[in-house]
């Protein structure tokens, strides 16, 4: 059975204090590796796939990065408006063409002033 | 703009009464799901459709059932054999052959039954 643990469960920042979002996970065979934003009452809203080992990608004041058994999500000088919770998601390879992910619980970031 | 519409956004239902949210999408997109959020736990996938007149079960769709009979809808109905629906469910789609992967969301339902 696939699994997403994700820490810490909730992160108090202030603003301009960098820091990071682990997400540990085991797959039967990794396909991809999703990480989304979800704000209050909002649906989730995609921030970047990483396919293997050692990818990283970047937006703004974050970047996502990937090994074989976690991911991060480093959040560079954050600002009040990133604050939101962070999801992460793997899908298997032996999911098919369907988009089937398995979800953390996320981890609900707040920055402040 | 292109996305995904659930209605309604609030939804107060009695016990034993059956309640059916609406989700459509002008993405043109083949696949379709169906997701439920608590607090605490991860997204949990209800139902999903890669085609239309086509639909299969996730890990909890006892106390559920959709259908699938046009590209743009995927409507879903809380029946009320299911035993805990106070929920906030989201609806979700994304392109089979595109290969990323990619689940874009609407912007939830929340149900309460009172």
């Amino acid at each position: 059975e696939d699994q997403v643990t994700q820490s810490p469960e909730a992160l108090r920042l202030q603003e301009g204090e960098s820091s990071s979002l682990n997400c540990s996970y085991t797959v039967s065979g990794l396909r991809g590796l999703f990480w989304y934003r979800q704000d209050p009452g909002k649906g989730p809203e995609f921030l970047f796939t990483l396919y293997s080992a050692g990818e990283e990608k970047e937006k703004e004041r974050l970047k996502a990065t990937l090994t074989k058994k976690e991911s991060f999500l480093h959040i560079t000088a954050p600002k009040p408006e990133d604050s939101a919770t962070y999801l992460c998601a793997v899908q298997a390879w032996d999911t098919g063409t369907a988009s089937k992910l398995t979800f953390g619980t996320g981890t609900r970031l707040q920055v402040t002033l | 703009d292109g996305g995904i519409t659930q209605s309604p956004k609030y939804l107060f239902r009695k016990e034993g009464q059956n309640v059916t949210l609406s989700c459509e999408q002008n993405l043109n997109h083949d696949a379709m799901y169906w997701y439920r959020q608590d607090p605490g736990q991860g997204l949990r996938l209800i139902y999903y459709s890669q085609i239309v007149n086509d639909f299969q079960k996730g890990d909890i769709a006892e106390g559920y059932s959709v259908s699938r009979e046009k590209k743009e809808s995927f409507p879903l109905t809380v029946t009320s054999a299911q035993k805990n629906p106070t929920a906030f469910y989201l609806c979700a789609s994304s392109g089979l052959f595109d290969n990323t992967g990619e689940l874009f969301f609407g912007e939830g339902s929340r149900l309460t039954v009172l």
